[in-house]
């Protein structure tokens, strides 16, 4: 069984401090994405990686960054977090290949609460 | 990449099948359609995925007319636990591999 595991399921911060979340998936996928999800805007893409140290932008990449040293961690990170980035962070991974849209397997997912 | 239209929600009761309905109207050659299930406080579960004509499996049943500008994911026998939203996308690996799950349909199960 695929599993992808976040560091925390719930976490609460202030405005202005640096916020890691971590991911973790076991099966060897090349691909890992970071979402969030807020109610009524369903999941929005922020970052992606295809490959150790590669990145590319999803559709709201504004005040976060990632990094992806290891082909099984990859780490989304908040700047200086914000009140509007309060969210469930969702964290998926899915093998590479061509054709077919892949199955994305989804960690469960972190609530971030920044007050 | 090809943009769904999905409904916000729907209604059905226990016992009955359920029909999900997405619109795809650009979808390219190469575009595969996939559905995911998320339950409350989880991350997206993948269902299905199919190309043309009809997929099935344990869970469902994918309908995809000739012409694959939409498509009806089906769930026979619905119960409560079934409720959850259902999400569509369309897309492939050949591209910038972005893809877009949209708002989901909330499907609420009745007793």
């Amino acid at each position: 069984d695929v599993k992808v595991t976040q560091s925390s399921r719930y976490l609460v911060k202030r405005t202005g401090e640096k916020v890691f979340l971590e991911c973790v998936q076991d099966m060897d996928h090349e691909n890992m994405f970071w979402y969030r999800q807020d109610p009524g805007l369903g999941l929005r893409l922020i970052y992606f990686s295809y490959d150790v140290k590669m990145k590319e932008k999803g559709d709201i990449p504004e005040g976060y960054s990632v990094s992806r040293e290891k082909k099984e961690r990859f780490s989304l990170i908040l700047e200086s977090a914000s009140t509007n980035q309060t969210s469930m962070y969702l964290c998926a991974s899915s093998p590479l290949s061509s054709g077919s849209l892949n199955e994305q397997y989804f960690g469960p997912g972190t609530r971030l609460t920044v007050t | 990449l090809a943009k769904t239209t999905q409904p916000i929600s729907m209604d059905s009761y226990e016992g009955q099948e359920v029909n999900i309905t997405c619109s795809h109207n650009n979808i390219a050659t190469n575009d595969y359609i996939t559905w995911y299930q998320q339950f409350p406080s989880q991350g997206p579960r993948f269902i299905i995925q199919g190309y043309k004509t009809k997929v099935t499996n344990e869970v469902a049943s994918l309908f995809i007319p000739a012409d694959r500008k939409s498509s009806t994911l089906s769930l026979p026998r619905v119960s409560l636990s079934d409720t959850a939203v259902y999400y569509c996308l369309v897309g492939d690996r050949s591209g910038d591999d972005k893809i877009i799950f949209g708002k989901g349909t909330r499907l609420h199960i009745l007793p």
